[in-house]
């Protein structure tokens, strides 16, 4: 079955330690993107990828790092997450960038 | 960036309705998608529609980039329509932006 896949899907962890989230699509997409869903503020992008090792800043990357070492797998990085980053977090892959983006289900990530 | 405004933000409908959500943008786009996220979070794509109109069953949707602006034509709603639709938009391969959704209720 064609998917986006992240883990885990609820976190809740204390500020400054370390966490990865990782996005896995089994489509052989290109590009991939990572997004956070916050009340009244809707979905902002934090990073994306077109390809292998090419990755570039969204809306609002700050606090967060991203990788893109294999074509499947694309993890978001926080290495000091702070309560402001308490959100909704979801991964999407698409073919190519203008191509429908395809959602993961979701990481509600809680920082104390 | 580039704004994104939907409307209604609110919308109940009676099952059997139709509707029309609205989406304008302030700038040139080559990315149109429209997303429904249900009540569960999840979120599905309907539509990739940077010009033009589609049609998928009772959802349709007409782009008309000239005048950035893109429609959501639901027809026939059904409870399972409810949710939240988004529009998002980019020009060239660059940030998508998201509108903050129209939500939709249908009651039975």
């Amino acid at each position: 079955e064609a998917q986006v896949t992240q883990n885990p899907r609820y976190l809740i962890t204390v500020t400054g330690k370390k966490l990865t989230v990782t996005c896995s699509q089994n489509m052989n997409h290109e590009y991939m993107s990572w997004y956070r869903q916050d009340p009244g503020l809707g979905l902002r992008q934090i990073y994306y990828s077109m390809n292998v090792e090419v990755t570039d800043k969204g809306d609002v990357p700050e606090g967060y790092k991203v990788s893109r070492k294999e074509k499947r797998n694309f993890p978001l990085i926080l290495e000091s997450p702070s309560p402001n980053q308490t959100s909704l977090y979801f991964c999407a892959s698409s073919l190519t960038w203008n191509q429908p983006q395809h959602f993961g289900d979701g990481t509600r990530l809680s920082i104390l | 960036g580039i704004q994104v405004e939907q409307s209604p933000p609110d919308l109940i409908l009676q099952e059997g309705a139709n509707s029309t959500l609205r989406c304008n943008f302030s700038d040139s786009v080559n990315n149109l998608q429209w997303f429904h996220q249900n009540p569960w979070g999840q979120l599905i794509n309907l539509f990739y529609i940077p010009s033009g109109t589609k049609q998928n069953g009772r959802l349709s949707a007409t782009t008309v980039a000239t005048e950035r602006y893109s429609l959501l034509y639901i027809s026939s709603s059904q409870t399972t329509d409810s949710g939240v639709y988004f529009c998002a938009v980019a020009a060239g391969a660059n940030n998508l932006f998201f509108g903050t959704g129209t939500r939709l209720t249908v009651i039975p």
